[in-house]
């Protein structure tokens, strides 16, 4: 079982919708969770990140963390076609901070 | 201000070459870290320099793979015999002492033909 699970879609959905990313991890020492996104070709681009559970809002994005679930999401409101990416999720736990991910969901947003 | 910068941008080589990937981080970030995406997964951890140390070499495969930060800034992976099953995106990131931002650069996109 690899310590980060994430559904790699793809997900289609029309402009204006709210999506709904998830993924769920099994290291119980992961304290940080992270969410990047990644345009074709491009290196990834941290949207952001959460310290152990909660949520987190920024402009139309929400990041949650349930680690009693050990389950993490991330919402996007109002959909518009350049959110059309790759969504990496995330974990970290220890000193170094190294980040162990998912394999990422690829998202269309269609106008 | 300038980002995570990685040259080249491509590499093809043959199977057993050798071969260098470089990364020069955001100025004045001390912690830098190495990743390898394969096509379809997520970036894999290679290793982690705090300054010029390696303080996390843990995710490099083999002993074929090997790298450098000797003055605490720009940071050279270096790739030896390399294999078919070597070909990848390899990333850079580097972060401020709060480590938890990462800023990653383009990539390299190696490709052992």
């Amino acid at each position: 079982q690899k310590e980060v699970e994430q559904d790699p879609g793809p997900l289609s959905v029309p402009e204006g919708a709210i999506v709904s990313l998830n993924c769920t991890y099994s290291n119980s020492a992961f304290q940080y969770f992270m969410w990047y996104r990644q345009y074709s070709r491009k290196g990834p681009e941290l949207l952001m990140y959460t310290y152990s559970s909660g949520n987190k809002e920024d402009g139309r994005f929400t990041a949650q963390v349930d680690k009693s679930s050990k389950y993490i999401s991330l919402f996007i409101r109002d959909s518009q076609p350049s959110d059309s990416a790759t969504y990496l999720c995330a974990g970290s736990g220890g000193s170094n901070y190294k980040l162990t991910f998912g394999k990422g969901t690829l998202l269309t947003v269609n106008p | 201000g300038a980002g995570v910068s990685q040259t080249p941008s491509n590499k093809v080589t043959e199977k057993g070459k050798y071969v260098e990937l470089r990364c020069d981080p955001i100025s004045g970030h001390t912690a830098l870290y190495w990743y390898r995406q394969s096509l379809g997964q997520g970036p894999e951890f290679l290793i982690y320099f705090q300054g010029t140390g390696a303080a996390d070499d843990s995710g490099l495969p083999n002993d074929r793979f090997f790298a450098v930060r000797p003055e605490g800034s720009v940071s050279t992976l270096k790739i030896q015999r390399t294999e078919r099953g070597d070909s990848a995106v390899y990333l850079c990131a580097s972060s401020s002492g709060q480590h938890l931002e990462q800023y990653f650069g383009p990539g390299t996109r190696l490709t052992v033909t």
